[in-house]
Formats: C-alpha cells, sequence, structure tokens
C-alpha cells in the first residue's frame, strides 16, 4: 500500500479482555516497530521485526503483551487480559531497512475501561 | 542509561515568530539524531542528522547537530497555525533502536 496502515484507529475495551491490533505496513519493507505512546509522553519501544530474524522483543511490558508477523509483511500485536495501564495510542512504523527513517502509520487509540 | 531530553515541553508563540526547540542526549553508541513532526497520531519525518555542523534545510525548517556537546535544534522561522504539532526528537543507536524525547508541544496563535 502506498503507506502503513493501522486498524482498528480506536478500541475501547473492558478490562480482562484480550485485543489484537493489526499493521499492514508500507509494501517492501523489511523492518517492522510497535511502539506505545502514552498521553503526554514519548515513544516507548516495544518490538522489532527485520526480515525473517527473530524479533527483537525487549521492549515489551509484560508477557501479556505478543507480536507476530506473518509472511514478512502484515503484523498483529495481542494484548491479553488487559488493564487501565495499557490505555495508549500503538503506533506501528516500517523502513526498508535499518537505519532508515521510519514511516508510522496512524496508531490505534486504545482505552481499556 | 540511554535518554534523550527535550526542551521546552510546551511552547506558545504568534504567527510569524522563529522558535528554536531543543534536545540533548546521552545515548551510548550514537548513530544518528531524527526529528519528527506529529500533528495528531501518526509522526512524520522530518530531518536525520549524522554529522556535526551540518545545518539541513527544508523550506521555514532547518536543524543541526552538535556531537561534541550532545545536542541538536530545531529552528522554524516565520511560524504558521500549520506549524502547530509535537516535535519528537528520536536518536539511533548502532543496534537500530530509537530513543525518544517526550515532544515538545509548538502552539501558533494566530
Amino acid at each position: 500500500g502506498a503507506g502503513v496502515s493501522q486498524s482498528p484507529s480506536n478500541k475501547v475495551t473492558e478490562k480482562g479482555k484480550d485485543v489484537e491490533l493489526r499493521c499492514d505496513p508500507i509494501s517492501g519493507h523489511t523492518a517492522l516497530y510497535w511502539y506505545r505512546q502514552s498521553l503526554g509522553q514519548g515513544l516507548e519501544f516495544l518490538i522489532y521485526f527485520q526480515g525473517n530474524s527473530a524479533p527483537d522483543k525487549s521492549g515489551l511490558p509484560s508477557d501479556r503483551f505478543s507480536a507476530e508477523r506473518t509472511g514478512g509483511s502484515v503484523s498483529t500485536l495481542t494484548i491479553q487480559r488487559t488493564q487501565q495501564e495499557d490505555s495508549a495510542v500503538y503506533l506501528c512504523a516500517s523502513s526498508l531497512a535499518q537505519f532508515i527513517p521510519h514511516t508510522f502509520g496512524s496508531g490505534t487509540r486504545l482505552t481499556v475501561v | 542509561e540511554d535518554k534523550v531530553v527535550q526542551s521546552p515541553l510546551s511552547l506558545v508563540v504568534h504567527e510569524g515568530d522563529t522558535v528554536t526547540l531543543n534536545c540533548s542526549y546521552e545515548v551510548t553508541n550514537f548513530r544518528s539524531l531524527l526529528w519528527y513532526k506529529q500533528e495528531k497520531k501518526a509522526p512524520t519525518f522530518l530531518f536525520m542528522l549524522t554529522s556535526s555542523g551540518i545545518e539541513k534545510k527544508s523550506g521555514r525548517l532547518s536543524s543541526i547537530l552538535d556531537k561534541k556537546e550532545l545536542f541538536s535544534i530545531l529552528n522554524i522561522t516565520a511560524t504558521q497555525t500549520g506549524d502547530s504539532a509535537v516535535y519528537l526528537c528520536a536518536v539511533s543507536d548502532s543496534n537500530y533502536q530509537l530513543i525518544w524525547g517526550a515532544g515538545t508541544k509548538l502552539i501558533i496563535k494566530p
């Protein structure tokens, strides 16, 4: 596609439910990143995929968070048993390779009530 | 611990003014410094700086990096209301990770 596409754009969920956030990167971009941005804060790194290499999961805040990238393209971030502190905007970005500036999607605003 | 600090946290100016936004960093294995503009959700890329003293310019925006003093500035001249946004600074290390500042919220009053 022309840009990085994320869905849904907004998600309200009840505490304790699982949620899945989707990211469709720019075609041909081998690098894919997930970030979390809480209100008024900078971006917090969550996970990085590069081609067929094992992902860097060092930023995932707990074992309730997981992500996968199928076929080197679409990625899904899953949050299990959501908590109120998970409320944030989740941003996905892709790039042609490492060290190239990211192109960001419009994000998913997650609200846990 | 690696960190990126932006200042001021927020700034309100009038249209036509010139603003300077600051970004200082302490990052081992520095590779590059990037500036992004975030108006709603998606940050959009402005500049990537890797060498000291070389100004990058795009229209009314310009940026420069000082690797000795570990900071960068982003200048916006003749500001317009469309420049209102959060400006984010990030530093890339040799492991491809970006360390982000908290951003400067810029409001341009007509």
